[in-house]
């Protein structure tokens, strides 16, 4: 089992609806949990991170079960400016040894 | 600030030609590593150092050699170019390590093509 299980996609999402994936992970040891955005082509730059009690930001919000070992995120009012791949990123056993999700490819269509 | 940056933006090698890419950061960070990104695979960690003079390999390291001079800078040496060593190479730097929500801030990449 892969460390970080993404469906790439493409999720091919309206403009102006709402997207929601997830990310599952496989080492129940994991401590801290992000998403990254990724646009083509460009270098990763940080989103969001996510916390045990859920976070928002704007009009997205991600949340973390620990019990069942995923993460998701959810774009609402989804804009075009939002199509990119998002990529889920965990941290190994306390160090800074981070293992990356392949992404979720969110194309947002007029 | 630059933040993260690498250089050379592009460089097409021959197989088993050496090179260096280079990485520096002006944020003081300590915490530096080198990846991989190629299709369908993820990002892959290949070096990583927590500080000036120490460095550890990730999952990826055969074929690279990195060192840690400086808190500042964090090259990567391909000793003998592979096809297989066809990438795009990203440099990225945190201020802390793991177990804390620590930031990577990611230089802008190094397309490297292995003929």
């Amino acid at each position: 089992r892969k460390e970080v299980e993404q469906d790439p996609g493409p999720f091919n999402v309206p403009e102006g609806a709402t997207v929601a994936f997830n990310c599952t992970y496989s080492n129940s040891a994991s401590q801290s949990f992000f998403w990254y955005r990724q646009d083509c082509r460009k270098e990763p730059k940080l989103l969001m991170s996510v916390y045990s009690s859920g976070n928002e930001d704007g009009r997205f919000t991600a949340q973390l079960n620990r019990a069942s070992q995923y993460i998701s995120l959810l774009i609402r009012d989804s804009k075009l400016s939002d199509s990119a791949t998002y990529l889920c990123v965990v941290n190994r056993e306390g160090n800074n040894r981070l293992a990356f999700g392949k992404g979720n490819q969110v194309v947002v269509i007029p | 600030n630059a933040g993260v940056t690498q250089t050379p933006k592009f460089q097409v090698l021959k197989t088993g030609q050496s090179m260096t890419l280079q990485c520096a950061q002006d944020m003081n960070h300590e915490y530096m590593s080198w990846y991989r990104q190629d299709p369908g695979m993820g990002l892959r960690l290949i070096h990583y150092s927590v500080g000036a003079g120490i460095t550890d390999q990730g999952e990826v390291p055969n074929g690279y050699n990195v060192s840690r001079s400086t808190t500042e800078d964090f090259p990567l040496r391909l000793l003998s170019a592979a096809p297989s060593q066809t990438s795009v190479y990203f440099c990225a730097s945190s201020y802390g390590g793991g177990g804390s929500y620590n930031e990577q801030f990611f230089g802008p990449g190094t397309r490297l093509t292995v003929l």
